[in-house]
């Protein structure tokens, strides 16, 4: 069946590293890839998303390229700030299902 | 903008209590989501519905039912709480099932 598989946390940077949350998804066909992000106390919110293979999602900074043959989804971010501190779950749409990965929490420190 | 309205925020319950928690919607979405949330762990697909009418079993549904009378509205039923059932519960909805969801702020329920 459709899996998503994140990598554990806490990921913990100080402020103005590279970030990357490694994301791997097992599916039957090419679904629809997504990142979302959970602030304390908050739902969960859409970050970014890719349609089709080879497709970059990107927004606020943060991107993921869809790679069908190594079935990845990775998040990056050239530069963290504090206020990027959240948890992060990779997503992919499974028929009329959103299936979500464990999340990692990120934490960033001055 | 009010999006997904979800109440109450927080609750206690004992064992053996029943209780609905309320999800309203103002989008006009088609397809709206019970998850739950525990500890530590990623979201679990409790319930979903794709349109009024119309619900269907997620990975999670033991302990829980649902109803879908309106397009608006998807209440999830506790019938029987059991401490199994503390967690965090998020409604969440989307037009056309394409994976864009919006989340309401959560229900973060506990059984004693």
């Amino acid at each position: 069946g459709n899996s998503v598989t994140q990598m554990e946390g806490p990921v913990t940077l100080s402020e103005e590293a590279f970030l990357t949350i490694n994301c791997t998804y097992t599916a039957t066909g090419y679904p629809s890839l997504f990142w979302y992000v959970q602030y304390p106390g908050e739902g969960l919110q859409l970050l970014l998303k890719a349609t089709k293979a080879d497709d970059k999602g990107s927004n606020k900074g943060f991107e993921a390229t869809y790679r069908k043959e190594t079935t990845s989804f990775h998040l990056e971010k050239g530069s963290v700030q504090v206020s990027d501190s959240a948890v992060y779950f990779c997503a992919l749409r499974g028929g009329d299902k959103l299936i979500f990965g464990t999340g990692t929490r990120l934490q960033v420190f001055p | 903008n009010a999006g997904v309205t979800q109440t109450p925020k927080f609750r206690i319950l004992k064992i053996g209590q029943s209780m609905t928690l309320q999800c309203a919607q103002d989008m006009n979405h088609n397809y709206m989501y019970w998850y739950r949330q525990d500890p530590g762990m990623g979201l679990k697909l409790i319930y979903y519905s794709v349109g009024a009418g119309i619900t269907d079993k997620g990975e999670v549904p033991n302990g829980y039912n649902v109803s879908r009378s309106t397009t608006e509205d998807f209440p999830l039923r506790l019938e029987l709480a059991a401490p199994s059932q503390t967690s965090v519960y998020f409604c969440a909805s989307t037009h056309d099932g394409t994976g864009e969801l919006f989340f309401g702020e959560g229900s973060r329920l506990t059984v004693l």
